[in-house]
């Protein structure tokens, strides 16, 4: 049974500086794995999608990596700003999409 | 609209009562989800309608819960006697092609409906 964890659950970081958000997944026989953003009272936004056969993917200031083999996922933001506070979920999707609980991130003005 | 539209935002009922909640997806979109996020927890699977092929209702919590899909396009998740733990918002997404391998399936997701029961 597929489980994604992400790590850590808050975080909190002044403006302008570049950080990283971990997911893990346990089945590595995944299709693709996705980076969403949730604000509060709102739906999902797909940030990134990564197929199983790449690596990363990249949109702006946002990267994301992929690690089948360690079960691994990182959604790197660079030069972070007040406006990307929210919620980032990233869902590993095999027969079924899997998600995890989020990172709340807020950045500090 | 070019969005995913759900309906209502939020729905507030009294235990033991039915609730229904809509959800229309982009136009021409094939495949559609029911999920559901509790208070504190990630997101949850409930089911998915991928064309005309029968929907895999293997995330629904228990047979209190059903969803249709009319004409392909709009859908409604209905919960029977709703109880206090049904309390959640209930999102539903839209995506041009299902799950397997090689598909793009880039989800786009409603606002959700918030359902609180008493």
């Amino acid at each position: 049974k597929q489980e994604v964890t992400q790590i850590p659950a808050a975080l909190s970081v002044p403006e302008g500086e570049n950080l990283v958000l971990n997911c893990s997944f346990t089945d590595s026989a995944i299709y693709n794995l996705q980076w969403f953003r949730q604000d509060p009272g709102k739906g999902l936004t797909s940030l990134l999608l990564i197929q199983s056969s790449q690596r990363e993917q990249t949109s702006g200031r946002l990267n994301a990596s992929l690690d089948k083999s360690s079960g691994r996922s990182t959604l790197y933001i660079a030069a972070s700003q007040p406006g990307d506070s929210a919620t980032y979920l990233c869902a590993a999707q095999d027969d079924k999409i899997i998600f995890g609980k989020g990172t709340r991130l807020h950045i500090l003005p | 609209g070019a969005g995913v539209s759900q309906s209502p935002s939020n729905k507030v009922t009294e235990k033991g009562k039915d609730v229904e909640l809509r959800c229309d997806p982009i136009s021409g979109h094939t495949a559609l989800y029911w999920y559901r996020q509790s208070l504190g927890q990630g997101l949850e699977f409930l089911i998915y309608f991928q064309g005309n092929s029968a929907p895999d209702k293997s995330g629904l919590p228990s047979d209190r819960f059903s969803a249709e899909r009319t004409g392909g396009s709009v859908s409604t998740l209905t919960i029977q006697r709703t109880q206090q733990e049904d309390s959640a918002v209930y999102l539903c997404a839209s995506s041009a092609r299902g799950q397997g391998a090689g598909s793009k399936n880039i989800q786009y997701f409603g606002a959700g409906t918030r359902l609180s029961v008493l």
